[in-house]
């Protein structure tokens, strides 16, 4: 079963313009976690934000966690053709990593 | 540092034929995880082993599927038979799971996952 929930399910945009994506979840959470993957490739770690954190940074990366919505958004700022790829957010709870669907970001030249 | 290595990367087998994966994890990464990923969406947990202990088998089809961990370190994964509806990516991924301080730990971090095992059946 699959907890956490990204919206959109596509996201396509030109180089140098911000990509936000967002993530519902069900359950109540440890922490809550951001990967992607290239196509054919495995999925890669990029960002991690605790139950008790609101907003993270990374590079280019802006995570916000709102547990009294259940939701998580990432922000690409300033994206780049190579940011092409599909990202999951990934809910823990207890030991348990659950992965939503995934959005697919497409970043045109 | 090596990350996680899985093979076969492609495999291509008939139905009702044996098929299994191999994933190494990270060195020193006490927990092993195999996801299953069908096309568009999401990994979906298959069965989670900390050292040698399969602790989280729930999702795993127990009549077809089985895995291994053998001193806790390599993996294997194994369908028999195999059918057509398990034509998908298995994905290894391997963490470093703190040992449990009074309660849950809100800092268990991230996974480190393989380049993944791509099946096909026919």
């Amino acid at each position: 079963s699959q907890q956490g929930e990204e919206d959109p399910q596509a996201l396509s945009i030109q180089e140098g313009e911000n990509a936000t994506m967002n993530c519902s979840y069900k359950t109540s959470i440890n922490n809550l976690q951001w990967y992607r993957q290239n196509s054919g490739r495995g999925l890669v770690h990029l960002i991690l934000i605790r139950s008790n954190e609101r907003e993270k940074h990374s590079g280019r990366l802006r995570v916000t966690l709102d547990t009294s919505k259940k939701s998580s958004s990432l922000l690409i700022t300033a994206s780049r053709a190579a940011d092409t790829a599909s990202y999951f957010c990934a809910t823990r709870s207890n030991y348990k990593l659950t992965f939503g669907k995934g959005t697919l970001l497409t970043v045109n030249p | 540092e090596a990350g996680v290595v899985q093979s076969p990367r492609y495999k291509i087998i008939e139905k009702k034929q044996p098929v299994a994966f191999w994933c190494n994890p990270i060195s020193g990464h006490n927990t092993l995880y195999w996801y299953l990923q069908n096309l568009g969406q999401g990994p979906e947990l298959l069965i989670r082993y900390e050292n040698e202990e399969a602790v989280d088998d729930s999702q795993l089809p127990k009549d077809r599927f089985s895995a291994e961990r053998l001193k806790g370190v390599d993996s294997t994964l194994k369908i028999q038979p195999a059918e057509l509806g398990d034509s998908a990516v298995y994905l290894c991924a391997s963490s470093f799971t703190p040992p449990l301080a009074g309660g849950q730990n809100a800092n268990t971090g991230e996974l480190f996952f393989g380049e993944g095992s791509r099946l096909t059946v026919l």
